[in-house]
């Protein structure tokens, strides 16, 4: 695809569940990001791939949160035990290099009920 | 550790006029500084960047921003603004100077275009 793809584009889930939210980078692009964005608020940093480095997880909220990267390309969110301050719109984005340009997916809206 | 601060919540601004969306950052060296749009909606749209040389930068939508290093700003303006840009603002920027950085996001400024 041209762009960046997420799935689901809406999940709703038991508090408790666990849950994976899925990112397809643009093909190519070397750097991948998590980002956070309850309702008309900012964007809250999660993780950052970046390569082969190690990816920067300082912005996960707490243990329940992990994500992979599976051979440069496909990345997975995953949320165990969901709480409902994890309701929020999941957004996932990459770039080429570092000083290029984040292109942003649509989002996963995740409800916790 | 690198930041950035939006210090308004929301603008307004009345059609026709110009428009300004602050933005000051702080980094230990030379900062890499993006603008991005929101609509309602709609995933973020990439407006503008700038990475080096001129100071002034040109991008989509008839939006422009300006490097300041002494005042650590990246103001976005539009000399005349239409409805069509209330949205959503974020300005974003990344340490180069301490290798692999993440993009960090200020917290949006509403700017709101009044017919």
């Amino acid at each position: 695809g041209a762009g960046v793809s997420q799935s689901p584009s809406n999940k709703v889930t038991e508090k408790g569940k666990d849950v994976e939210l899925r990112c397809d980078p643009i093909s190519g692009h070397t750097a991948l990001y998590w980002y956070r964005q309850s309702l008309g608020q900012g964007l809250e940093f999660l993780i950052y791939f970046q390569g082969n480095s190690a990816p920067d997880k300082s912005g996960l909220p707490s243990d329940r949160f992990s994500a992979e990267r599976t051979g440069g390309s496909v990345s997975t969110l995953t949320i165990q035990r969901t709480q409902q301050e994890d309701s929020a719109v999941y957004l996932c984005a990459s770039s080429l290099w570092e000083n290029t340009e984040a292109f942003f997916g649509q989002g996963t809206r995740l409800t916790v009920v | 550790a690198q930041s950035v601060a939006q210090p308004e919540d929301q603008v307004n601004v009345a059609e026709g006029n110009p428009l300004t969306v602050k933005c000051t950052y702080s980094v230990s060296g030379n900062p890499y500084l993006f603008w991005y749009v929101q609509y309602p909606n709609r995933g973020l749209q990439f407006l503008l960047k700038y990475i080096t040389g001129d100071n002034l930068v040109k991008g989509s939508y008839g939006f422009e921003a300006e490097f300041n290093k002494s005042q650590t700003s990246f103001h976005l303006k539009k000399p005349s603004a239409l409805v069509s840009d209330s949205a959503l603002y974020f300005c974003a920027v990344r340490d180069p100077g301490r290798g692999n950085t993440p993009l960090v996001f200020g917290k949006g400024t509403r700017l709101s275009v009044i017919a």
